[in-house]
């Protein structure tokens, strides 16, 4: 079975101030894929990278990075220099390659970005 | 914008009753998923439609129901409400059956049963 925990609930940071998500998932895939979804306070999911298990380099987008640590099972996101409209509810989540073809979603951090 | 197309955005309804959700996927986008959001169970998968044919089932209730209609537009039925039905009820789509392709989400239909 798949799991994705997403330990920290909430979150609020400074404005400016470098924050990481964490996500620490579970299969028994050999393929899989991992995500990050952002929920704005307006209620939609947007879509913001993808990284399959196969590739553990880093990912930098802007102010956002990712780091994918196979041997922790570890997904982190990091915000550097955090911006109000960074507040949201970030979600982490995986799929199987084969088998599972189910999304499974870990149940999201809030993060507030205090101005 | 993803380009996937949710109809109506908010619904208010009786227990007992029934209502269909909409959704239009992306362009191009032959699978359709369908999703609950809710404040104790979080985001469950409810089912997957891949070009007109059932693909995966999650934890979808038997009082509902799904489709996907020839031109790829898929509603969500859902009968007998429930007061714990009340939630926000995404549709997803993506080009292809593969799990591997990200899922591109519409702005969610929020149901309220009173």
């Amino acid at each position: 079975a798949q799991k994705v925990t997403q330990a920290q609930t909430e979150i609020s940071v400074v404005e400016k101030e470098d924050v990481t998500l964490d996500c620490v998932y579970e299969t028994r895939d050999t393929t899989y894929y991992l995500f990050w979804y952002k929920q704005p306070p307006s209620g939609e999911l947007v879509f913001l990278i993808r990284r399959n298990s196969f590739d553990e380099q880093n990912e930098i987008s802007g102010r956002y990075s990712w780091n994918f640590q196979k041997s922790t099972s570890s997904f982190n996101f990091t915000i550097t220099a955090s911006q109000v409209v960074d507040s949201a509810v970030y979600f982490c989540a995986l799929i199987g390659e084969f088998g599972n073809e189910k999304l499974t979603f870990g149940t999201g951090t809030r993060l507030t970005i205090i101005p | 914008d993803s380009g996937v197309t949710q109809t109506p955005k908010h619904l208010i309804t009786a227990t007992g009753q029934r209502v269909t959700l909409r959704c239009s996927p992306r362009s191009g986008d032959l699978s359709v998923y369908w999703y609950q959001q809710s404040l104790d169970q979080g985001l469950q998968f409810l089912i997957q439609y891949y070009n007109g044919e059932e693909r995966a089932k999650g934890n979808i209730l038997e009082r509902f129901s799904a489709q996907q209609f020839p031109d790829l537009h898929s509603e969500l039925n859902l009968s007998s409400l429930e007061l714990g039905d009340s939630a926000l009820y995404f549709c997803a789509s993506s080009p292809s059956d593969l799990g591997r392709q990200p899922q591109h989400f519409g702005d969610g239909t929020r149901l309220s049963i009173l």
